[in-house]
């Protein structure tokens, strides 16, 4: 079985750029989880969605986050515009279903911005 | 959990002998709980989960044992190899249904 796809694994950018990170979770999990890792430090979550829908975003700092998963399958994460302290790796993890089951998690996306 | 930035707790153990990692969490009101292991570049990686109406679950080389009394989380690794060299974290699902990751520890296996 194929494991969450990230894409891409590295990206570096300047401040006031923008960025998107892509994920494909495993197939059949409706639920996809988008984190944060700052270097040093355990995951935050930033984003839920379960199918379409967002489930929760309390986290996400929507003047500059966005995701979206159109089709319940895919997704992306945008950041615009980016700032120093977005440096980070962003994770995306998957489970069959909303918070009963293990999330499993891809390999991530590692933002550096200068 | 806290975060401690960049300095995250460390465990060196000899290679053969057993290793405990411990975690505090802080939601009493939280039902399950998640220990990852996470290897250098790569995402975390599922080890063993516990339900709060448990106090100790085992798998292959692997033991959780969760007191609730102290909220305290411990991983016990049996005969560790060099391969569980990694930070590994303890998660817990709380009342609002969301993961919380705690300050990671990393394990060092000595040769």
């Amino acid at each position: 079985e194929a494991g969450v796809a990230q894409s891409p694994r590295y990206k570096i950018i300047e401040k006031r750029q923008s960025v998107a990170f892509w994920c494909n979770p495993i197939s059949g999990h409706a639920t996809l989880y988008w984190y944060q890792q700052i270097l040093g430090q355990g995951p935050k979550l930033l984003i839920q969605f379960q199918n379409n829908g967002v489930v929760d975003d309390s986290q996400l700092p929507k003047d500059r986050f966005s995701a979206e998963r159109l089709k319940g399958v895919d997704s992306t994460l945008k950041i615009q515009p980016a700032k120093l302290e977005d440096s980070a790796v962003y994770l995306c993890a998957s489970s069959f279903m909303l918070n009963k089951n293990i999330q499993y998690f891809g390999a991530g996306t590692r933002l550096s911005v200068l | 959990g806290e975060s401690v930035g960049l300095h995250l707790p460390t465990l060196s153990v000899q290679e053969g002998d057993n290793s405990i990692i411990n975690c505090a969490y802080s939601n009493s009101a939280s039902d399950y709980f998640i220990w990852y292991k996470q290897e250098s570049g790569k995402g975390p990686q599922f080890i063993i989960d516990i339900r709060s109406n448990m106090d100790k679950r085992q798998g292959q080389r692997v033991t959780v044992l969760l007191n609730k009394t102290v909220k305290h989380l411990s991983l016990q690794i049996a005969a560790t190899q060099p391969g569980d060299s990694a930070v590994y974290f303890c998660a817990e699902r709380g009342g609002n249904e969301k993961l919380t990751f705690g300050t990671g520890t990393r394990l060092t296996i000595i040769p």
